[in-house]
């Protein structure tokens, strides 16, 4: 079964700190994808971020920057320089071999990024 | 181009009644789904398909059906509608395992 823990459920910032959103995940495929989500108050899902598990490289895109460590299961996310826009509910997610792509989601981040 | 396309977008249900949740792509993906999302519990697989003709339970799958009679239609179907079902449904698509998924606006459905 795969299993994936956002434990912060809040996190508030002021604008331009930098920020850390957890995710840890339970598998036992060695082969998967993980995914970041981002879901802003307007309610629709945006996709951020795909990494497969052969692939440790940590990734960078502008303000947003991923950790992936198989050693400790975890696929972090930092925003630098967080702005009021970031302010979101995001989603770590895992899709393991099986068929059909299914994603098992995290319970999601609410960042809250304030003036 | 659309993507995944929802209707309707909000619904109120009295107990007992039945709707269908439409879900459209036009992106020509084999892979859909419905997912519901309820207040602090990410979101979670109702029904899941792999390709026209073929529709497989997810990990919420009571009270629900499916089918998929074409690739670009995937709609859901509540029977008798519970309040346990009040929630936020989304439904999406992809290409193939390991590829990112596309979701729909959401359908935020109430059951009174």
């Amino acid at each position: 079964a795969q299993k994936v823990t956002q434990a912060q459920t809040e996190i508030s910032v002021v604008e331009k700190e930098d920020v850390t959103l957890d995710c840890v995940y339970e598998t036992r495929d060695t082969t998967y994808y993980l995914f970041w989500y981002k879901q802003p108050p307007s309610g629709e899902l945006v996709f951020l971020i795909r990494r497969n598990s052969f692939d440790e490289q940590n990734e960078i895109s502008g303000r947003y920057s991923w950790n992936f460590q198989k050693s400790t299961s975890s696929f972090n996310f930092t925003i630098t320089a967080s702005q009021v826009v970031d302010s979101a509910v995001y989603f770590c997610a895992l899709s393991a071999t099986g068929g059909g792509n299914k994603l098992t989601f995290g319970t999601g981040t609410q960042l809250k990024v304030e003036l | 181009n659309a993507g995944v396309t929802q209707t309707p977008k909000f619904r109120i249900l009295k107990i007992g009644q039945s709707m269908t949740l439409q879900c459209t792509q036009d992106m020509n993906h084999n892979y859909m789904y419905w997912y519901r999302q309820d207040p602090g519990m990410g979101l979670k697989l109702i029904y899941y398909s792999v390709g026209a003709g073929i529709t497989d339970k997810g990990e919420v799958p009571n009270g629900y059906n499916v089918s998929r009679s074409t690739t670009e239609d995937f709609p859901l179907r509540l029977e008798l509608a519970a309040p346990s079902q009040t929630s936020v449904y989304f439904c999406a698509s992809s290409a193939g395992w390991g590829t990112e998924a596309f979701f729909g606006q959401g359908t935020r459905l109430t059951v009174v």
